[in-house]
């Protein structure tokens, strides 16, 4: 299960506390996304990001933030603004700048809020 | 933006028969519809996609259609197995740079031997 990793696999925090979720990739990939996954909500687009240095708010970008100062990684944070930050996260990557290629998705990490 | 409804939620079928999931997409200028498994506890798999210049694509059990004017694509499993029981998703670009893709509220299939 090489090429792209989360960390860690579960994660529990207090409210009001910002936590950092990891993804590492060594596929050599320029594009890497965050998903958060729901219950019968599919996946959802959080951030995303085609070159080091720059990404772009996805559908839910509200309440988290991110960073891509290596093109090997892609780490997001859940600040205390995030509403309702249980969930499931998802982190992905792909070849070269665009979507029509295909995504490799990372193990996921459960985030659990208390 | 772009906008993917899948239908139906949940699919029941008994093995050997065909199972068909369909998505509708809004922005006509989309190019790509890949569609993805998800195992029970797993990560999402890509296991076949679709580009606008084809109507349709099969890979063994597996084919996508694409119906371009209508807006809609289609996933259809032949001789269905117990374990092609997952959440698959479809997904198309989220904008017309596609540069992210923007995925279905996912179809639970189940597969009873």
């Amino acid at each position: 299960d090489g090429g792209i990793t989360q960390s860690p696999k579960y994660l529990f925090r207090k409210e009001g506390q910002n936590v950092t979720l990891s993804c590492e990739q060594n596929l050599n990939h320029d594009a890497m996304y965050w998903y958060r996954q729901d219950p019968g909500q599919g996946l959802r687009l959080i951030y995303y990001s085609q070159i080091v240095n720059d990404f772009q708010k996805g559908d839910i970008a509200e309440g988290y933030s991110v960073s891509r100062e290596k093109k090997e990684s892609f780490p997001l944070t859940v600040t205390s603004a995030q509403k309702n930050p249980t969930a499931f996260y998802l982190c992905a990557s792909s070849a070269g700048t665009g979507a029509n290629t295909e995504a490799f998705f990372g193990q996921g990490t459960r985030l659990t809020v208390v | 933006g772009e906008n993917v409804e899948q239908h139906p939620s949940t699919l029941s079928v008994q093995e050997g028969d065909s199972a068909v999931i369909k998505c509708t997409y809004s922005d006509s200028a989309s190019n790509y519809f890949p569609w993805y498994k998800q195992e029970l506890g797993k990560r999402p798999q890509l296991i076949i996609d679709i580009r606008s210049n084809v109507g349709e694509k099969k890979d063994q059990r597996i084919a996508v259609t694409l119906n371009k004017t209508a807006k809609h694509f289609s996933l259809h499993i032949t001789e269905t197995q117990p374990e092609d029981s997952a959440v698959y998703f479809c997904a198309a670009p989220a904008n017309q740079a596609g540069t992210a893709l923007i995925f279905g509220k996912g179809t639970t299939l189940s597969v009873s031997s």
